[in-house]
């Protein structure tokens, strides 16, 4: 089955600064990407997703980027503000069919 | 409001009691799925459906049991609950394939 690494497992960044988390995944054959923000004691929410069709798509701040041939993606958040502070998580599936989340990201903006 | 509704938040009970946990979406999805979160492990899947009557394990199916007799409910039932079992339990639903998940508010569930 799938099996999705992320990194880092902790980020700490100044408000304003960028933030980047990657993921990588194992099944070529995955074709659906979403990424999750939890925020304390608080269900996951989408902020963002991506399909293997695409190789980058962008929501404001945020932005995901995918290489296929590398079997890698990763979130960008630019201009980061205190309420960015989150932990994230990176998912992969072959459509939405047995998605496998990474363990995710505890990411802290300092003010 | 759209949503996905989950009962209970809480609950504590003792090895072996049987137990369920209900899940009811009302946006008409046609996937749904179960995931437990634990510190450190993320989020790994229980079980899913495609649609009524079909469901599949995921990742971590040991020790659960689920049913989709209707397209808006996903109960979770645990037949002889065990400590590893303590977690906190997601029911998420999707609009079809290829579509973020829209998940619960979570069972925190501890066995003891």
């Amino acid at each position: 089955g799938e099996n999705v690494e992320q990194h880092p497992s902790t980020l700490s960044v100044q408000e304003g600064d960028s933030a980047v988390i990657k993921c990588t995944y194992s099944d070529s054959a995955s074709n659906y990407f979403p990424w999750y923000k939890q925020e304390l004691g608080k269900r996951p929410q989408l902020i963002i997703d991506i399909r293997s069709n695409v190789g980058e798509k962008k929501d404001q701040r945020i932005a995901v980027t995918l290489n296929k041939t590398a079997k890698h993606f990763s979130l960008h958040i630019t201009e980061t503000q205190p309420e960015d502070s989150a932990v994230y998580f990176c998912a992969a599936s072959i459509f939405n069919n047995d998605m496998r989340f990474g363990a995710g990201t505890r990411l802290t903006v300092k003010p | 409001e759209a949503q996905v509704t989950q009962n209970p938040r809480y609950l504590i009970t003792v090895t072996g009691k049987k137990l369920t946990v209900t899940c009811s979406q009302n946006m008409n999805h046609e996937y749904m799925s179960w995931y437990r979160q634990d510190p450190g492990l993320g989020l790994r899947q229980i079980y899913y459906s495609m649609n009524v009557e079909v469901t599949d394990k995921g990742d971590v199916p040991e020790g659960y049991k689920v049913s989709r007799k209707e397209k808006r409910n996903f109960p979770l039932i645990l037949e002889s609950p065990s400590p590893n079992q303590t977690s906190l339990y997601f029911c998420a639903s999707s609009l079809n394939r290829g579509s973020g998940y829209t998940f619960g508010s979570g069972t925190r569930l501890t066995v003891v």
